[in-house]
C-alpha cells in the first residue's frame, strides 16, 4: 500500500514552460486536493476533486489546471510557469462517507523552482 | 471569508506540556483539525474535534469550542522528535474544503 504518490519530486522550469504534476493513491478515496506550500504561509488549497470527472476551485488555483480522469488518479497543469509558482506543491486525499470527510493524507510533495 | 490564526513559535522544555492555541473564522464550520510536519516533510494528521470537548491520542489532546471558535492542541511528556511545525485546519461549508492555518513551529530544548 504505497498511500498517495507524487511524481516528480523535484523540478526547475524557466519562466513561461508548462509541466503536469501527476499524483496517484491506491486507497480508493473519492477527494483529492492540490495545495501549496510557501514559507510562513501554511498550506493553501489551489483546486481539488470529490469524485472521477469532477473538479473545483481553491483559494489559489489563478494560473493552474487540473483533471481527474481516473479515481486514483489527479494530476495538475501549468501552462506558463511563472517565478511566482516557486513553491513545494503536496497532493492529498481523504475518504468521504455520508457527508463526512475525514482525514487527509498527503503525498511527499514536489519542490518545483521557476526562474 | 475565512481565516485562523496560531502563534509562530512556541519554545519548550523536552518531557514538559506545550499548548498550541488556534482561533478561527469561518462560514460554516465541520471540524478542526490538527496536522504535524517535520522539516522537508509531508504533512501527517494528529487528530480531529467536530464537537465541543477534548479529543486525546497518546501524548497527544485536542480541543475545541465552537462557541469560542477556538481550539487548542496541547502536547505532552514532550520529546526532541516532536520538534516540528503544527498546523490547525478548520473544514468549512461543503465539508471538503480544508483552510490550514499559517502553522506554529515547536522547538523542543534538551
Amino acid at each position: 500500500n504505497a498511500g498517495v504518490t507524487q511524481t516528480p519530486k523535484f523540478r526547475v522550469l524557466k519562466t513561461g514552460q508548462s509541466m503536469t504534476l501527476l499524483c496517484a493513491q491506491d486507497m480508493n478515496h473519492e477527494y483529492m486536493y492540490w495545495y501549496r506550500q510557501d514559507p510562513g504561509m501554511g498550506l493553501r488549497l489551489i483546486h481539488y476533486s470529490v469524485g472521477e470527472g469532477t473538479t473545483a476551485k481553491g483559494e489559489v488555483p489563478d494560473g493552474y489546471n487540473v483533471s481527474r480522469l481516473k479515481k486514483q488518479n489527479f494530476l495538475l497543469g501549468l501552462e506558463s510557469a511563472a517565478p511566482s509558482q516557486t513553491s513545494v506543491y503536496f497532493c492529498a486525499s481523504s475518504y468521504s462517507s455520508s457527508g463526512i470527510t475525514y482525514e487527509q493524507y498527503f503525498g511527499p510533495g514536489t519542490r518545483l523552482t521557476v526562474t | 471569508g475565512q481565516s485562523l490564526e496560531q502563534p509562530s513559535e512556541v519554545t519548550a522544555v523536552e518531557g514538559a506540556i506545550v499548548q498550541i492555541n488556534c482561533t478561527y473564522q469561518t462560514s460554516g464550520f465541520y471540524g478542526l483539525s490538527w496536522y504535524q510536519q517535520h522539516d522537508g516533510g509531508a504533512p501527517t494528521f494528529l487528530s480531529y474535534n467536530a464537537l465541543d470537548g477534548l479529543e486525546e491520542t497518546g501524548r497527544f489532546s485536542s480541543f475545541l469550542s465552537r462557541s469560542d471558535s477556538y481550539g487548542y492542541l496541547l502536547l505532552q511528556e514532550l520529546q526532541m522528535k516532536d520538534s516540528a511545525s503544527y498546523f490547525c485546519a478548520v473544514r468549512g461549508t461543503g465539508g471538503f474544503k480544508t483552510i490550514f492555518g499559517a502553522g506554529t513551529r515547536l522547538f523542543v530544548k534538551a
